[in-house]
């Protein structure tokens, strides 16, 4: 079946450290997101990339980064710089036809 | 930049009542309204969407509605059952930035 798979589910970070969250589909999309959504509140980009070796920064990029290096893949890193990384993040997809997103079902990151 | 704004926050109705939310959108340019059911724990799941040259779209006993001229767009579930449950998001898009913008999200509970 095809999807788009996030891992891990949840994801527990020390201060001052950088921590890798996967986002893969083999959905055969060219479009890639990332989001990140709060307690009661709606979901902020991040990252998106329309094609492979190409992305674009969202509306909170600081303190975040990815990479696009094959179709399927668009890791983002929550780097040490990002003073409020505790949230819930979603990687989504979509064609260049179909707008709409396909969602992953999200990592919870944690701040211990 | 594109901001979309979602009304109201929560919602409770009657099993077999209709739900209305509203959403209003910042940027004209936007041509592409879709709307998402995201379940406790998961990611958002696509449930319609409407594109600038169409004023009204249904599908069982959902719709959404479309005003331009006004820019904003509701969603309609009609009839109600306990399984609608769950938080609502609106969004918009446009050709400018290839990526979507959401509303805050709706919590809608229905009472058996």
């Amino acid at each position: 079946d095809g999807g788009i798979t996030q891992s891990p589910k949840y994801l527990f970070r020390k201060e001052g450290q950088n921590v890798t969250l996967s986002c893969e589909q083999n959905l055969n999309h060219d479009a890639m997101y990332w989001y990140r959504q709060d307690p009661g509140q709606g979901l902020r980009l991040i990252y998106y990339s329309q094609i492979v070796n190409d992305f674009q920064k969202g509306d909170i990029a600081e303190g975040y980064s990815v990479s696009r290096e094959k179709k399927e893949s668009f890791p983002l890193t929550v780097t040490s710089a990002q003073k409020n990384p505790t949230a819930f993040y979603l990687c989504a997809s979509s064609t260049g036809q179909n707008l709409g997103y396909t969602f992953g079902s999200g990592t919870r990151l944690t701040v211990v | 930049g594109e901001n979309v704004e979602q009304h109201p926050s929560t919602l409770s109705v009657q099993e077999g009542d209709s739900a209305v939310i509203k959403c209003t959108y910042s940027d004209s340019a936007s041509n592409y309204f879709p709307w998402y059911k995201q379940e406790l724990g998961k990611g958002p799941q696509l449930i319609i969407d409407i594109r600038s040259n169409v004023g009204e779209k249904k599908d069982q006993r959902i719709a959404v509605t479309l005003n331009k001229t006004a820019k904003h767009f509701s969603l309609h579930i009609t009839e109600t059952q306990p399984e609608d449950s769950a938080v609502y998001f609106c969004a918009a898009r446009n050709t400018g930035r290839r990526a979507l913008t959401f509303g805050s999200g709706t919590r809608l509970q229905v009472q058996p």
